[in-house]
């Protein structure tokens, strides 16, 4: 699977759109970008995903860049609830189980 | 409510005992996933089993066994074996055959080894 670079950490203020992005130039063609998040000391949460084509589903949107090496997780309204660890993971399509290769993730903070 | 549930949150042991992590899920999903996690650092997995009675070695099996024997459970055992046990240990589920279905984790268990 693509290895992912995301920053260490971002602030967002209350009610403001975060973008969180991401860098997987290596990716190939049957991959695809998941996002989820871990709030602290609790079980990681799916977010998102998508192939090429941007996403949007309650809680978040997904834009994929045409190249696809880079996309961005976009939280419309942060809220202090949106404080939390988010990961971006590129994963094969070529089987329909298996790991999820997390790497260190994003710290998005969300401020009042 | 379906989900996965891990017992206990929390977990003490002393150096050498073996322990018996719990994962139980009721959302009727074929594979389950354990996950170890060290601080400040993503998931990195350690066994995973598509069907009962079948399992895979993930990227860090050594000192570890599992079972499972039946769908909804997929008990992991850290032995006295596992150089450093000391670690929040996390179960996931998935359903199969659908693309890729996300997964779906549970609360976690906090393992510390004294």
């Amino acid at each position: 699977d693509a290895k992912t670079t995301q920053p260490p950490s971002m602030d967002c203020a209350e009610g403001r759109a975060a973008n969180l992005p991401c860098n997987h130039s290596t990716i190939s063609g049957n991959e695809y970008v998941y996002w989820y998040r871990q709030i602290h000391s609790q079980g990681p949460q799916y977010i998102i995903h998508g192939l090429k084509n941007n996403e949007t589903n309650e809680m978040a949107s997904l834009i994929i860049t045409e190249d696809r090496k880079s996309s961005t997780l976009i939280l419309p309204h942060a809220t202090l609830r949106d404080t939390a660890v988010y990961y971006c993971i590129v994963r094969s399509g070529g089987t329909s189980y298996g790991k999820l290769t997390f790497g260190q993730g994003t710290i998005l903070t969300v401020h009042p | 409510d379906g989900g996965i549930t891990q017992s206990p949150k929390y977990l003490f042991r002393k150096e050498g005992q073996n322990v018996t992590l719990s994962c139980e899920q009721n959302l009727n999903h074929d594979a389950m996933y354990w996950y170890r996690q060290d601080p400040g650092q993503g998931l990195r997995l350690i066994y995973y089993s598509q069907i009962v009675n079948d399992f895979q070695k993930g990227d860090i099996a050594e000192g570890y066994s599992v079972s499972r024997e039946k769908k909804e459970s997929f008990p992991l055992t850290v032995t006295s074996a596992q150089k450093n046990p000391t670690a929040f240990y996390l179960c996931a589920s998935s359903p199969l055959g659908q693309g890729l279905p996300e997964q779906f984790f549970g609360p976690g268990t906090r393992l510390t080894v004294l």
